[in-house]
């Protein structure tokens, strides 16, 4: 049973606009909330991540949004760089509980 | 400090066989998770285990197993390979256990099972 959905499989965007990737969740017990970037042939790597305390978090271009009535996240990059062309997996977790990650969004930025 | 290695990076085997995969963790993690990534599917969680003791398990069948040593290395083996099984392997490492603080992950192991 799929958690954590990603509906979109894949993003393009121009450099300099802005990339929106978008998460849902069913899980209500869910009370944090990560994004990891993954590059070909290496692990994923942490980008940001977000309490259930909170509604935004902000990291130099990247801002995650959090609607926990919705149980919708977004993570929101501005703006576009081509290094930022990368498989991008929302993950959530309960507690100390294992994490619930999704499909996985390639965003491709285009010069 | 180095990151986490996994062995082989890339693995060829025939259905119904068997097949063990490495882990080593970041020095100083004690749990290692396991992930199976497929097209679609994303990352679909095996197990972790935390100081030698499998601490969560996802839900995959009984041919998939792992054990974790006293250096916290980390094994995953899968009997009577299947087409499925077809996958990125990766491997996470924590200080703690998993949830409790940031995973760092291997660069995983491609399958290919023919």
């Amino acid at each position: 049973d799929q958690q954590v959905k990603q509906n979109s499989p894949s993003l393009s965007v121009q450099e300099g606009r802005i990339s929106i990737l978008n998460c849902d969740y069913t899980n209500s017990m869910f009370d944090y909330f990560l994004w990891y970037k993954k590059y070909p042939a290496e692990g994923p790597t942490f980008l940001i991540s977000i309490s259930s305390i909170k509604d935004k978090n902000e990291d130099g271009r990247f801002t995650v949004f959090l609607n926990k009535s919705a149980k919708h996240l977004s993570l929101h990059i501005v703006p576009s760089q081509p290094g930022d062309s990368a498989v991008y997996f929302c993950a959530a977790k309960k507690g100390d509980y294992k994490l619930s990650f999704g499909a996985g969004t390639t965003v491709t930025v285009r010069a | 400090k180095a990151g986490v290695t996994q062995t082989p990076r890339y693995l060829i085997k025939t259905r119904g066989q068997q097949v063990t995969l490495s882990c080593s963790p970041i020095s100083g993690h004690r749990s290692v998770s396991w992930y199976q990534q497929t097209p679609g599917q994303g990352l679909q969680f095996l197990f972790e285990y935390f100081s030698e003791t499998q601490r969560n398990k996802g839900n995959f069948p009984g041919r998939f197993s792992g054990r974790q040593f006293s250096n916290s290395r980390s094994e995953m083996n899968v009997s009577t390979l299947e087409l499925g099984d077809s996958a990125l392997y990766l491997c996470a490492s924590s200080l703690g256990p998993q949830g409790a603080g940031e995973q760092y992950f291997g660069p995983g192991t491609r399958l290919t099972v023919t």
